[in-house]
């Protein structure tokens, strides 16, 4: 079952803005909503954002997202040590007629 | 508050079936679809299906349409997902989440993972 493409790492300094970009197609990202999910080092995963943009309540405006054609991108601004783990998009495939996961982008602050 | 609570972790032979439950609490039961995920070993997610509550109605990944199946108890208010022919890549964390019936998927709650060890 094919999957959204993320890059596997992305890395920066306390303080500094990171990004990460997730690449679909157009019956997954391009005709649907994409989420974002944390998933911090031996824990289940956890929302923080839904409809491409919006956050859920207790999740700081540090992290935004976007979405543009068959892309999205989760922006981490003020990087913090306790943002370290693996951030995942989602989106429903049309095709596939099923949720379709990214392979997961590990952040780490250095 | 909202929980969900899985079943302890499973060692199954290859072959063999592995059934793991996802018991609910704090909300209306037959107001969300309960969705299975799982993540293999330094893996990404993986999506397997849901069941309605309400109903006992499935929706299940191509990739496993032949051997999963997804049940609920309504009086326990307690999801099961059952996997057979068991192989070792099926090695994996096993994760339970919800999603608001009658709107877009996306899980705001998640148990806390079973791991199952596929092995000889």
């Amino acid at each position: 079952q094919s999957g959204l493409t993320q890059a596997p790492s992305a890395s920066g300094t306390p303080g500094q803005k990171v990004t990460i970009s997730c690449s679909g197609s157009s019956s997954n990202i391009g005709s649907s909503y994409v989420y974002w999910y944390q998933q911090l080092p031996g824990t289940a995963p956890q929302l923080i954002i839904y409809k491409n943009n919006q956050r859920p309540s207790g999740v700081p405006d540090r992290f935004s997202g976007s979405k543009s054609g068959t892309s999205a991108s989760l922006a981490i601004s003020g990087l913090r040590s306790e943002d370290e783990g693996d951030y995942h998009c989602a989106t429903w495939d049309d095709s596939l007629n099923g949720l379709v996961f990214g392979g997961g982008t590990k952040v780490t602050v250095l | 508050q909202v929980q969900l609570v899985q079943s302890g972790a499973e060692v199954k032979k290859p072959g063999a079936s592995v059934k793991v439950s996802c018991k609910t609490s704090g909300y209306s039961f037959t107001t969300y679809y309960i969705h299975w995920v799982r993540q293999a070993p330094g893996q990404g997610l993986e999506w397997m299906g849901f069941v309605n509550p309400s109903g006992g109605g499935t929706h299940y990944a191509q990739n496993f349409q032949d051997r999963v199946t997804m049940t609920r108890d309504t009086s326990t208010s307690t999801v099961y997902m059952e996997l057979s022919s068991l192989r070792s890549e099926d090695t994996a964390v096993y994760y339970c989440s919800r999603h608001h019936a009658g709107y877009d998927i996306y899980f705001d709650y998640w148990g806390q993972g079973t791991p199952v060890t596929v092995s000889s």
